[in-house]
């Protein structure tokens, strides 16, 4: 199984900041790559697919990027809706992975 | 708008058996292959089962081989999963998951879930 690593796991930011979350895999995966935020009691939220496509409806404070066995996630101008728990998803075979989530705090 | 709805999870004892549904709407559900994923408390996301759209293909993480069965019926617009011989260690959310296309492994739309408990 393809393993995923996301760093850190925990991230303390302010409201404005910029923030990156990196996201490896043990093995390459194209551009077979997804994000998701979850908020606590919620069900996880797409963000992000192909590594850096835009899921219809997600603002462009959201942007992804990498390809290969590194990726990032950056969130500009946090708000406080932004605080929560992100996920690195491999999707090049199954079975399908996640890393194990960055979880996003206010400062 | 796609929607999902899961349904059938609650306390159950250890060695029990428990069959999860998923009821869709929104799309045409017969298009797409779908997914259970689950979260024990406090925990990260771990995919247990896919199912392509038309039922011919399923794959199943390697930790539930053999308890767990996911099935679909497209004429009911609900998917399922069917949990044998429960442990302790299956106590998480359960959520039932829209895969982008026919069996991708792409995930874009999920239920609320169903919490699972299982306890003597």
């Amino acid at each position: 199984d393809i393993q995923m690593t996301q760093s850190p796991s925990s991230l303390s930011a302010s409201v404005g900041d910029r923030v990156t979350i990196t996201c490896r895999a043990s093995r390459g995966l194209n551009n077979f790559l997804a994000w998701f935020q979850q908020k606590p009691g919620k069900a996880p939220k797409s963000l992000i697919y192909a590594a850096s496509s835009l899921q219809s409806g997600v603002p462009s404070k959201f942007s992804g990027s990498g390809s290969g066995t590194e990726f990032t996630l950056t969130i500009s101008s946090l708000q406080p809706e932004d605080f929560a728990t992100y996920y690195c998803q491999q999707y090049i075979g199954f079975p399908i992975t996640f890393g194990q989530g960055t979880r996003l705090e206010i400062k | 708008q796609v929607h999902l709805v899961e349904s059938g999870g609650g306390v159950v004892q250890p060695g029990r058996s428990l069959r999860l549904s998923c009821a869709a709407s929104g799309f045409t559900f017969s298009n797409y292959g779908m997914h259970w994923v689950r979260q024990a408390p406090g925990k990260g996301l771990e995919s247990m089962a896919v199912i392509s759209y038309d039922g011919s293909n399923e794959y199943y993480v390697d930790s539930v081989k053999g308890r767990f069965t996911i099935s679909r019926d497209n004429s009911k617009n609900t998917l399922y999963l069917q949990i044998n011989s429960l442990r302790a260690e299956d106590t998480a959310v359960y959520y039932c998951a829209k895969d982008f296309g026919t069996y991708s492994g792409l995930l874009d739309y999920w239920g609320q879930g169903t919490l699972v408990t299982v306890s003597s």
